[in-house]
């Protein structure tokens, strides 16, 4: 099966806990990408990587980190130093300047 | 001032009937634009590309005007599957902001029985 997959669907955090989101893909694209999407609001970007082992800060990267050691996985970490985590946190992937395709998406809910 | 600006709705249409939303973007250097899909509580999932010359996808119509800088999207004979969330999305390609997506908060369509 092809595709893009995050992991968990659904995640709580308590205050003061780092947490990694999964984004894997099979697809063979080269970037990928991180977003975060709040209520009445636009999908902003949070990182990008256009290669392994290389990867850019995009608008609201603060309290984020995230790693990209093999093409097909960019997890993103959730620090602690994240104000406002909760938010739906979408992966996305793409060929070079192609089209972007989304995964399924995380839920993250502070508790 | 938001760089992709949409009309929130809920835009309530009967089915069957047409419905028809714009989208403005305030940075004329962008190259590429998009309307995604996005049901309640899932990813966005593209809809289709919108090229210069205008382009359909069965009942979908997708226009851009690069002069007053806003692209639309028209859906004709509206189906209760067509109720979702339509993102509008603007690519600004430049050498900085390669692959840079810039997206809309969406414009709700309700279709009705």
């Amino acid at each position: 099966d092809g595709g893009i997959t995050q992991s968990p669907k659904y995640l709580f955090r308590k205050e003061g806990q780092n947490v990694t989101l999964s984004c894997e893909q099979n697809l063979n694209h080269d970037a990928m990408y991180w977003y975060r999407q709040d209520p009445g609001q636009g999908l902003r970007l949070i990182y990008y990587s256009q290669i392994v082992n290389d990867f850019q800060k995009g608008d609201i990267a603060e309290g984020y980190s995230v790693s990209r050691e093999k093409k097909e996985s960019f997890p993103l970490t959730v620090t602690s130093a994240q104000k406002n985590p909760t938010a739906f946190y979408l992966c996305a992937t793409s060929p070079l300047a192609g089209t972007q395709y989304f995964g399924p998406g995380t839920r993250l809910t502070v508790l | 001032r938001k760089e992709v600006e949409q009309d929130p709705g809920p835009f309530n249409v009967p089915e069957g009937a047409t419905v028809a939303f714009n989208c403005t973007y305030s940075n004329s250097a962008s190259q590429s634009f998009f309307w995604y899909r996005q049901d309640c509580r899932k990813e966005p999932k593209l809809l289709m590309s919108v090229y210069s010359s205008g382009n359909e996808d069965g009942r979908f119509t997708a226009q851009l005007n690069r002069a007053s800088q806003y692209i639309s999207l028209l859906i004709r004979d509206s189906k209760l599957s067509d109720s979702a969330t339509y993102l509008c999305v603007v690519n600004m390609e430049t050498t900085d902001s390669w692959g840079k997506l810039q997206f809309g908060a969406g414009t709700q369509v309700v279709v009705t029985p």
